[in-house]
């Protein structure tokens, strides 16, 4: 099955910086990767998605970028707010989208 | 529309007892998943059901059953309950017909093994 790696585990910015975390994959055919914010005691929700035929998206201060030749994928978040902190995680799904696996988490701390 | 519902909360098991966590959801949707939640080992796939009437293993299936009552109902089943089944456990669905999708969660159920 998919093998997802995700760093760093934890990741500490100033308020206003860029925050980046980077997950590699194993499975050449993936094709869906979404990335997921988890605050705590509460459920992982959806931030953003990307597809295999897509290089990059973009949402507000939220982008992902993917490299499907080094099969390695990116979360980047711009003009960090402390509402940002929280952990991320990131996803990757083949060929149908009912083996979803996870990378391992990337706590996010923002202070003021 | 509640999305995907599970209960308990909360449960305090111990070793050898058995008990069923139940998941709904009403979506529609025609997958849903069981993932288990550790401290830093992120979220591991313990079984899913790609449609009604289907269920596959995860990762980590090794002391777990599942049932998939109906299309909105997957429930999952600890028969023997081990202190390693101490977990955050989340419920999933999506709907991968049409074309890669998210999952949505439930709440989670926190259940300890003593």
């Amino acid at each position: 099955g998919e093998n997802v790696e995700q760093h760093p585990s934890t990741l500490s910015v100033q308020e206003g910086d860029s925050a980046v975390i980077k997950c590699t994959y194993s499975d050449s055919a993936s094709n869906y990767f979404p990335w997921y914010k988890q605050e705590l005691g509460k459920r992982p929700q959806l931030i953003i998605d990307i597809r295999s035929n897509v290089g990059e998206k973009k949402d507000q201060r939220i982008a992902v970028t993917l490299n499907k030749t080094a099969k390695h994928f990116s979360l980047h978040i711009t003009e960090t707010q402390p509402e940002d902190s929280a952990v991320y995680f990131c996803a990757a799904s083949g060929r149908v989208n009912n083996d979803m696996r996870f990378g391992a988490g990337t706590r996010l701390t923002v202070k003021p | 529309n509640a999305g995907v519902t599970q209960t308990p909360k909360f449960q305090v098991l111990k070793t050898g007892q058995s008990m069923t966590l139940q998941c709904a959801q009403d979506m529609n949707h025609n997958s849903m998943y069981w993932y288990r939640q550790d401290p830093g080992m992120g979220l591991r796939l313990i079984y899913y059901s790609a449609s009604e009437g289907t269920t596959d293993k995860g990762e980590v299936p090794n002391g777990y059953n599942v049932s998939r009552l109906n299309k909105r109902e997957f429930s999952l089943r600890l028969e023997s309950a081990a202190p390693s089944q101490t977990s955050v456990y989340f419920c999933a669905s999506s709907e991968p017909g049409q074309g890669r999708s998210p999952l949505h969660f439930g709440n989670g159920t926190r259940l300890t093994v003593t």
